[in-house]
């Protein structure tokens, strides 16, 4: 079954940079697409964006211009960095693959169908 | 951007009373394929999100027959049958037509 854990720096201050890390394991990083997601505190999800082994990418347009994604097959781990931190960047992050659940007319369908734990990570001065 | 509006925000309900928890989104989620392109997240306390149902109506792994989501277009809705105590937690729709957004989140809490 496989297993994905996150990996930060937990504590961050503005304008930095955010560097997460998500190692996968009991599977392979080919042939899957990868997210990112976060929490903020007493908010609910947002979608970050998606990764394909491949390196095609897919982001939130309200973080598009601060996000990069990138994927590590060697090491079966992806990547995310975030520009210019601020305090609204304060949230629990977490990685999820994208897994196809089904194909219908042709097309193929992916949801998030596994999670990691998640990760925290604070922006304070 | 597809805007994804939730109702109600928070749903108190006491166990072996059926729920209901409305997603609402600012245009069809309709895809060329002919499914509506909705998924739901479920959660709970302290726990990493998982996947409830895909593609609209279809139970992931696991998922107990008391999920079941009906609609289309724009509307839908996902029924918990008989509320259990292990059904706590935060409910997300998600729209998956164009890129992906969530709602805000519908919080049950069992009475």
């Amino acid at each position: 079954q496989v297993q994905l854990q996150e990996s930060g720096p937990g504590l961050m201050k503005p304008s930095e940079t955010l560097s997460l890390t998500c190692t996968v394991s009991g599977g392979s990083i080919s042939g899957y697409y990868w997210s990112w997601v976060r929490r903020p505190p007493g908010k609910g999800l947002e979608w970050i964006g998606y990764i394909h082994y491949s390196g095609i990418t897919n982001y939130n347009p309200s973080l598009w211009s601060r996000v990069t994604m990138s994927v590590d097959t060697s090491r079966n781990q992806f990547s995310l960095k975030l520009t210019f931190v601020t305090a609204a960047d304060t949230a629990t992050y977490y990685c999820a693959r994208l897994n196809r659940v089904a194909t219908v007319s042709g097309y193929d369908y992916h949801s998030m169908d596994a999670w990691g734990q998640g990760t925290t990570v604070t922006v304070s001065s | 951007d597809v805007v994804v509006t939730q109702s109600p925000l928070s749903l108190p309900v006491t166990p072996g009373e059926p729920a209901s928890i409305s997603c609402r989104s600012s245009e069809s989620l309709l895809h060329r394929s002919g499914y509506f392109y909705l998924d739901w997240y479920l959660q709970k306390p302290g726990q990493s999100p998982q996947l409830l149902i895909y593609l609209t109506s279809n139970r992931a792994s696991g998922v107990p027959e008391r999920f079941s989501v009906r609609g289309s277009g724009t509307d839908f809705t996902l029924t918990i049958s008989k509320v259990e105590a292990e059904d706590a937690g935060v409910y997300y729709c998600m729209q998956t037509l164009r890129s992906r957004t969530f709602g805000q989140g519908t919080k049950l809490e069992i009475k």
